[in-house]
């Protein structure tokens, strides 16, 4: 089966700062790679996703880069805002449409 | 995007009881799934409700005590049977056509 591996399990950044979380995966046939964003009490929602036949993605202050070869994708917040605090989780699809999902990290940002 | 409830959105069960956790998508959908969440954790995935056929259920997880039913292309259950303290956590199903769409979540007790 799929194992993701996310990190870091935590980060603090100041407000404006940029953000980055990384995830490695373990099955090479997987091709969807979805991030969720988790507040307290809610559930997960989908804030932006990759597929296998693009590298790069961006969505205004949230982009998402992927590399197959190494079997790793990552989430990028610029110009972070305290509304970005929150837990965050990466996914990754196999071949049965089952979603696998990271560890989450737990961000945190300073006003 | 789908739109996926859920309900119960909470309970308290005594131990060695069954609840069964309702979840309903506004859209068809061939594939429904459930997680499971325990606090401060990530998601881990029970079962693959295939509409049709059994479901399909990750290690760890059992039939006899997670039975699902999938009786159409909308509308999915889980049971937690035989419930047990450990069984505590949130249950949350999700769906979609191409992206994963969570619903709220049912918070269980068990004492």
């Amino acid at each position: 089966g799929e194992n993701v591996e996310q990190h870091p399990s935590t980060l603090s950044v100041q407000e404006g700062d940029s953000a980055v979380i990384k995830c490695t995966y373990s099955d090479s046939a997987s091709n969807y790679f979805p991030w969720y964003k988790q507040e307290l009490g809610k559930r997960p929602q989908l804030i932006i996703d990759i597929r296998s036949n693009v590298g790069e993605k961006k969505d205004q202050r949230i982009a998402v880069t992927l590399n197959k070869t190494a079997k790793h994708f990552s989430l990028h917040i610029t110009e972070t805002q305290p509304e970005d605090s929150a837990v965050y989780f990466c996914a990754a699809e196999n071949t049965g449409n089952q979603f696998y999902f990271g560890t989450g990290t737990s961000l945190t940002v300073i006003p | 995007s789908a739109v996926i409830s859920q309900k119960p959105s909470r309970d308290i069960c005594q131990r060695g009881t069954s609840l069964t956790i309702q979840c309903q998508v506004d859209s068809q959908v061939t594939m429904m799934f459930w997680y499971r969440q325990q606090p401060g954790q990530s998601l881990t995935l029970i079962a693959t409700a295939n509409q049709g056929s059994e479901a399909t259920y990750e290690s760890g997880f059992v039939i006899d005590k997670f039975p699902i039913s999938r009786p159409n292309l909308t509308f999915s259950t889980l049971t937690v049977s035989n419930m047990s303290p450990e069984d505590s956590s949130i249950y949350l199903c999700s769906a979609g056509a191409n992206e994963q769409f969570f619903g709220p979540g049912t918070r269980l007790t068990v004492l």
